[in-house]
C-alpha cells in the first residue's frame, strides 16, 4: 500500500525567509500525482501545489515551488519569502493516477508551519 | 467559498446518538470523498461514490455509512456515536482526471458528549 511520510512534525520560520518541508512517499507505481495542501487555522483544506510524476520540472506556484526527485520517492516544498500567513499545517498527498476510478488521496500526517515577526 | 457546501458546520450530540452529514459537490464534479480528521491525526480517508456508486472504502468503521443522490450530494451517516468518533469531518470533490486535487468544504466539527 502506498504511504506517505512527512518527518517534520513542526518547523519554524522567520518572515521573508525560505524554508523547506519534506515528504517522502512509497509506491510501486511509475504515474502518479503529488500534492501539497494547506489547512490555516480555519481549517479549511487549501490547495497549495501539484505535480505530476511524468514531469520532470518541478511544479511551480509563486513564492511556491517543489524538488521532485523520483528516483529517491522525494517531495519536499520550498516556499520563500514566507509570510505571516503562511502559518499553517502542511499536508504532502499521494494519488494513483489510474486507481479506481480516479484514486483517492493518501496523506501524511502533516507539519506544522509557524511564521516569526 | 471552495464550491463544496458542507452541512452543518457544528454538531454536539451525545454517545449512542446517530448523526447525519450532508455535502453537496462543486458543479461538475461527480465523485466525493469522505475523510475524518482527529485532533492528533491526519486526514483518514474513509469512502468515495462517483456518479452515485459506491467506487473505494478506506478506514471507515461499520457504525458508519454514506451515499450519493441522483443529485450527487452525499450523506455521511454516524451512529452509535462514541467519544473517540469526535472530528473534524471534510468531504471533497473532484473533477474527472487524476491530474487535479480535490476541492474540499470547510468540514463538520462533530464533539461527541
Amino acid at each position: 500500500a502506498q504511504t506517505v511520510t512527512q518527518s517534520q512534525p513542526e518547523m519554524s520560520v522567520q518572515e521573508a525567509e525560505t524554508v523547506t518541508l519534506s515528504c517522502t512517499y512509497d509506491t510501486s507505481e511509475s504515474d502518479y500525482y503529488l500534492f501539497w495542501y494547506k489547512q490555516p487555522p480555519s481549517r479549511q483544506m487549501i490547495l497549495v501545489i501539484r505535480q505530476e510524476a511524468y514531469k520532470q520540472q518541478n511544479a511551480t506556484e509563486n513564492r511556491f515551488s517543489v524538488n521532485f526527485q523520483k528516483a529517491a520517492k522525494s517531495f519536499s516544498l520550498k516556499i520563500s519569502d514566507s509570510q505571516l500567513g503562511d502559518a499553517a499545517m502542511y499536508f504532502c498527498a499521494y494519488r494513483e493516477a489510474y486507481g479506481g476510478s480516479q484514486g483517492n488521496l493518501i496523506f501524511g500526517k502533516g507539519t506544522k508551519l509557524s511564521v516569526k515577526p | 467559498d471552495s464550491g463544496v457546501t458542507q452541512t452543518p458546520k457544528h454538531l454536539i450530540t451525545a454517545t449512542g446518538q446517530r448523526v447525519t452529514l450532508r455535502c453537496s459537490p462543486r458543479s461538475g464534479d461527480l465523485s466525493v470523498y469522505w475523510y475524518q480528521q482527529s485532533l492528533d491525526q491526519g486526514l483518514q480517508f474513509l469512502i468515495q461514490y462517483y456518479n452515485g456508486e459506491e467506487r473505494a472504502k478506506g478506514n471507515i468503521l461499520e457504525r458508519f455509512s454514506a451515499q450519493q443522490f441522483p443529485d450527487l450530494h452525499s450523506e455521511l451517516n454516524l451512529s452509535s456515536l462514541e467519544l473517540g468518533d469526535s472530528a473534524l469531518y471534510f468531504c471533497a470533490s473532484s473533477v474527472p482526471g487524476s491530474y487535479y486535487g480535490y476541492t474540499f468544504g470547510s468540514g463538520t466539527r462533530l464533539t461527541v458528549v
